[in-house]
């Protein structure tokens, strides 16, 4: 299956600012899908980021907040834009292989804390 | 609507009991399911796909389609077992809809 590498592990924000999450796959893979997991909660779908294309996002996240790049098959970025205490939470990035390798990967996640 | 759920938040056995953690979907058509777990401060990782039939670590789940169920048991709780589990079906976008989550607590 797929090696995600995502930075940065973790991070502590001041309020008001913005932390860009980047997602580095080993393989090209076509589906690729930010989450938000908030404490103790379980993961939500953020969007999907397409290659070429704008991201799709779900209901409840919006572009000027979460605005997100997918350059080529194996890169992609978050924004977290205009951050409140609200945002701190563990965002992961994940890919899809519907292929014979048939699964979905997930980074090991970013630990945002606003301040 | 796409759902899963997870009824039990926390499930606590002894080691040696037999486990079930119970997950409930709601798909229209032919639903891909699968089982994730989340052990202490490492990343989300497969456990169970159900279009293979597998076991992994002694834990298998079945698709029940008459009572939209993809139950995951293991006759035998080890303590390495503790850890939460997402059961998780494929949505109509290609992205993965979780459930809640259960927390597993094997004592020894």
């Amino acid at each position: 299956s797929a090696v995600i590498s995502q930075k940065p592990s973790r991070d502590i924000c001041q309020r008001g600012t913005s932390l860009t999450i980047q997602c580095q796959v080993d393989s090209q893979v076509t589906m690729m899908f930010w989450y938000r997991q908030q404490p103790g909660q379980s993961l939500t779908l953020i969007a999907t980021a397409n290659q070429g294309s704008e991201a799709t996002y779900e209901s409840g996240f919006v572009i000027d907040k979460f605005p997100i790049s997918r350059p080529n098959l194996t890169f992609s970025t978050l924004t977290v834009s205009n951050m409140s205490p609200e945002d701190s939470s563990i965002y992961l990035c994940s890919v899809g292989d519907r292929g014979p390798n048939y699964g979905y990967t997930f980074g090991s996640g970013t630990r945002l804390t606003v301040v | 609507a796409q759902r899963v759920t997870q009824p039990e938040k926390l499930l606590s056995v002894f080691k040696g009991a037999p486990v079930e953690l119970k997950c409930n979907y709601s798909y229209s058509g032919s639903p891909e399911l699968f089982w994730y777990v989340q052990y202490s401060r490492q990343r989300l990782q497969l456990l169970l796909r159900h279009i293979s039939r597998e076991s992994i670590k002694g834990f298998t789940a079945d698709l029940n389609k008459g009572e939209t169920s993809f139950h995951l048991k293991k006759p035998f709780a080890q303590e390495e077992d503790s850890a939460m589990y997402y059961c998780a079906l494929i949505g109509s976008q290609g992205n993965l809809i979780f459930g809640k989550g259960t927390k597993l607590s094997v004592k020894p």
